[in-house]
């Protein structure tokens, strides 16, 4: 039962263009939304959240945007830069705190 | 102050036996969640501890057994090890407050059962 999915694999974009990683979720009971990025050989590395009673996050180049009607979020990156090249996963949870992560989608930025 | 760190790094077990995993939280972290990642796969949500307490569990079967100490600090149990059992295996800790569930990792443990 996959609750949280990112239907994108991979994503390659071009350095100073926006990046854009799509998240869809089927539980409405979920509160909180989050992004982490991965590197290989190292753990997941939080990046940024939102509540589900926003519909938008910004933290510098990274925002992120929730629509609860349609149960999904994205999160973009202006301007991508190549060490933002990793793997990106969305995860929701709900109380008491347990997240729900998709598969990940892989960008890369190239030069 | 010290982030989450995993013990071992890499380890490689045989079918059926057993290994433990352990798991040191961030400083002032008293929720600790284990989560298994299969290749190509995203984190699946094994169990969480908050202050030695079990607080919440995923599908897993009950070979998969966990602790947390009265230092927050954590083991990941699993016996009769499986094929299927070879993952990465992360440890995460935070410190719930209303709204906000943000955790942090370790680097992992990386488990080949053979």
């Amino acid at each position: 039962d996959q609750q949280v999915k990112q239907n994108s694999p991979s994503l390659s974009v071009q350095e100073g263009r926006i990046s854009i990683l799509n998240c869809d979720y089927t539980n409405s009971m979920f509160d909180y939304f989050l992004w982490y990025k991965k590197y290989p050989a190292e753990g997941p590395t939080f990046l940024i959240s939102i509540s589900s009673i926003k519909d938008k996050n910004e933290d510098g180049r990274f925002t992120v945007f929730l629509n609860k009607s349609a149960k999904h979020l994205s999160l973009h990156i202006v301007p991508s830069q190549p060490g933002d090249s990793a793997v990106y996963f969305c995860a929701a949870s709900d109380p008491p705190g347990d997240m729900r992560f998709g598969a990940g989608t892989r960008l890369t930025v190239k030069p | 102050e010290t982030g989450v760190t995993q013990s071992p790094t890499h380890l490689i077990k045989t079918r059926g036996q057993q290994v433990t995993l352990r798991c040191s939280s961030q400083s002032g972290h008293n929720t600790v969640s284990w989560y298994q990642q299969a290749l190509g796969q995203g984190p699946q949500f094994i169990f969480q501890y908050y202050r030695e307490e079990e607080n919440g569990r995923g599908n897993f079967p009950p070979r998969f057994s966990g602790l947390q100490f009265p230092n927050y600090s954590s083991e990941l149990n699993v016996n009769a090890l499986e094929l299927d059992d070879s993952a990465l295996y992360l440890c995460a800790s935070s410190l719930p407050v209303l709204g906000s569930t943000e955790a942090f990792f370790g680097q992992g443990t990386r488990l080949t059962v053979v």
